[in-house]
């Protein structure tokens, strides 16, 4: 098994342009979800999703959408992408729920400038 | 306030000391998951937690539900240990989402 793939590792965006991060798993986890990472703070929960068609709102979802039309794929799209944007992102995934042990991505580092 | 705190934020220590994180919570939870973000920055889940403890190896994870605490605790420390601990809780009344603490910055020397 890959596990939680994500791509790309790296990206460098111009503030305005939008971009998709990719998030794949091939463990047939129905709980997927989106984080970012910032210096000084926690994991903060962008999106969620507990099954394929169904996607929810975490804690800092403005200027972020995401959709589930597979069980494996979780893309993470950035409409409009602004240096407050500039993160660590990760993607992990679980058997159906939160309290399962979770699996993360390596993640991607994005750079808006 | 943060509903996670974990202390210390930073922690060094000699080789083959023990160690001890601590995880403080302010709401009530119904599970608590250990997780440990290596140097490059890959995270893997240690343990999850409800009650009780756990031991994997060298590591013994503790959660007082009473007290909102939980303890990761470190046997025979070893500078591959060096890494940044973090924990995080599902709330009770809250959907399937977690809450992270801001993590413990672990460097074990030789």
């Amino acid at each position: 098994n890959a596990g939680v793939t994500q791509t790309p590792k790296f990206q460098v965006l111009k503030t305005g342009q939008s971009m998709t991060l990719q998030c794949a798993q091939d463990m047939n986890h129905e709980y997927m979800s989106w984080y970012r990472q910032d210096p000084g703070m926690g994991l903060r929960l962008i999106h969620y999703s507990v099954g394929a068609g169904i996607t929810d709102q975490g804690e800092v979802p403005n200027g972020y959408n995401v959709s589930r039309s597979t069980t494996e794929d979780f893309p993470l799209r950035l409409l409009s992408a602004a240096p407050s944007q500039t993160s660590v992102y990760f993607c992990a995934s679980s058997h159906w729920d939160i309290q399962e042990t979770q699996y993360f991505g390596p993640g991607t580092r994005l750079l808006v400038l | 306030k943060n509903e996670v705190e974990q202390s210390p934020q930073n922690l060094t220590a000699q080789e083959g000391e023990f160690i001890t994180i601590n995880c403080s919570y302010s709401v009530g939870i119904s599970a608590l998951h250990w997780l440990q973000q290596h140097p490059g920055g890959g995270i893997v889940s240690l343990f999850m937690l409800s009650s009780g403890k756990k031991k994997h190896g060298r590591l013994i994870a503790t959660i007082n539900i009473q007290e909102k605490h939980s303890s990761l605790h470190i046997t025979a420390s070893h500078p591959r240990d060096s890494a940044v601990y973090i924990c995080a809780v599902r709330l009770i009344q809250g959907a399937q989402k977690l809450v992270f603490g801001q993590g413990t910055r672990l460097t074990i020397n030789p």
